[in-house]
């Protein structure tokens, strides 16, 4: 199976920040990369898909990028409205990353 | 507006079973696959199982096969989860979730239903 590393584990960043997060394949997923934010209390919802597609209604701000076996997720000017769980998941066996937690300072 | 409600969801006995079910609105149900998520308390997210459009196909996470059997029932815009021979690690949110495409990227989340297994 395909196994996801998901870093870091949390972040504090103050807002209007950019903040990067990472996910590192086992393989090569060929952009097979999905992003989640998870809020507290909350089901997941879909941010990006195809390793850097915006998903519908999804504020400019976060992007996805990366190929083979590295991606990140950016967040721009970061909101308060950010603060979250973020998980990236590649979906050839549908393999979770741990996930990062995102606070304000 | 997709909507995606769990129900069937509580407190049970180890050994025991429980059904899941998930109504869905807003979109052609029969148009798209389908796949149960959970998560542990406090843990990640993890996929246990997928059925295709017409339940022609399903799939399932190595440590709940056999036990556990997706269904579907597309007149009645509703998604099962047949749970038999339940553990304590069976225990967590069960997300009922829509997949979109032939890659089958999971685009929209139910609320979620808690399951504890527990004597």
């Amino acid at each position: 199976d395909i196994q996801m590393t998901q870093s870091p584990a949390s972040l504090s960043a103050s807002l209007g920040e950019t903040v990067t997060i990472e996910c590192r394949a086992s393989e090569d997923i060929y952009n097979g990369l999905a992003w989640y934010q998870q809020k507290p209390g909350k089901s997941p919802q879909l941010l990006i898909y195809n390793a850097n597609s915006l998903h519908t209604g999804v504020p400019s701000r976060f992007s996805g990028s990366g190929s083979g076996t590295q991606y990140s997720l950016k967040i721009n000017s970061l909101q308060s409205e950010d603060v979250a769980s973020y998980f990236c998941q590649q979906y050839y066996n549908y393999t979770f990353g741990a996930g990062t937690k995102l606070e304000l300072k | 507006e997709v909507q995606l409600v769990e129900s069937g969801g509580g407190l049970v006995q180890p050994g025991r079973s429980m059904k899941l079910s998930c109504a869905a609105s807003g979109f052609t149900f029969s148009n798209y696959g389908m796949a149960w998520v959970r998560q542990a308390p406090t843990k990640g997210l993890e996929w246990v199982a997928t059925i295709s459009y017409d339940g022609s196909s399903t799939y399932y996470r190595d440590s709940v096969k056999g036990r556990f059997t997706i269904s579907r029932d597309n007149a009645k815009s509703t998604l099962y989860l047949q749970m038999n021979s339940l553990r304590s690690e069976d225990t967590a949110t069960y997300y009922c979730t829509r997949e979109r495409g032939i890659l089958r990227i999971i685009d929209y989340w139910g609320q979620g239903v808690m399951v504890t297994v527990s004597s």
